[in-house]
């Protein structure tokens, strides 16, 4: 199957500073990239859509000037916590997808803990 | 908006056993996969599904688009210690437009005792 990275696997950082995260598609090319939040025994909640080159859509209550993507390229989406506080404390996953109606594949995951 | 309910919430088997999951919808699907996700992990795909009464197989798991295609289920026979994880199911309910994420259900998490 496909392969998605997703960098930093963990990160801890100081409460007011911002966060990078990474999503690559390392052997095909992901027209659209999801962002998803999930808390500890719960499912995945979606945060945002991304499709390259095009604005994010993002779900409803989902901040969309304290969580910024880009997706600049056909192989990497970015997902940036600003201004982090505690409770984004949480477990943020991507998953992308080469064309609709095709399987969505995950990255690993990143683990944010906001100090 | 779309709601899936995923039954049983957990599962605990014993070593060899088989398991079933499923996963009901409000509204019809067009697309339905299943996922598994261990701990501190993303969820890894396991099986897809696209056609209505679409039965598929992957090693020992099997899965079915329901005829109805708002629902599916999940197989998985003689159960082993590395069974163990949360199983989503997830669908998709548009082949159009933008409208492609996925809609997920709350997980089955399985505990195999050895």
């Amino acid at each position: 199957g496909a392969v998605v990275s997703q960098h930093p696997s963990w990160v801890i950082c100081k409460s007011g500073t911002s966060v990078k995260i990474e999503c690559r598609s390392l052997d095909f090319q992901a027209t659209t990239m999801f962002w998803y939040r999930q808390f500890p025994k719960q499912s995945l909640m979606l945060m945002a859509t991304s499709n390259e080159g095009s604005k994010a859509t993002y779900e409803q209550g989902v901040e969309k000037d304290k969580f910024l993507i880009n997706h600049a390229s056909l192989t990497l989406s970015t997902l940036t916590v600003t201004s982090a506080h505690p409770e984004d404390s949480s477990f943020y996953i991507c998953s992308a997808m080469t064309d609709p109606n095709t399987e969505a594949f995950f990255g690993q995951g990143t683990r944010l803990t906001v100090v | 908006g779309q709601q899936l309910n995923q039954s049983p919430q957990s599962m605990f088997i014993q070593e060899g056993e088989d398991v079933s999951m499923n996963c009901t919808s409000s509204s019809i699907f067009n697309t339905w996969l299943w996922y598994k996700q261990d701990p501190g992990e993303g969820p890894v795909l396991l099986i897809a599904l696209y056609k209505a009464g679409e039965l598929t197989s992957n090693g020992r798991l099997t899965a079915q688009f329901g005829i109805t295609r708002k629902d599916s289920f999940l197989n998985i026979s003689a159960s082993i210690p590395s069974d163990v994880g949360i199983y989503f199911c997830a669908g998709r309910s548009s082949s159009g437009g933008s409208n492609y994420k996925l809609t997920f259900g709350k997980g089955t998490l399985l505990t195999v005792n050895p």
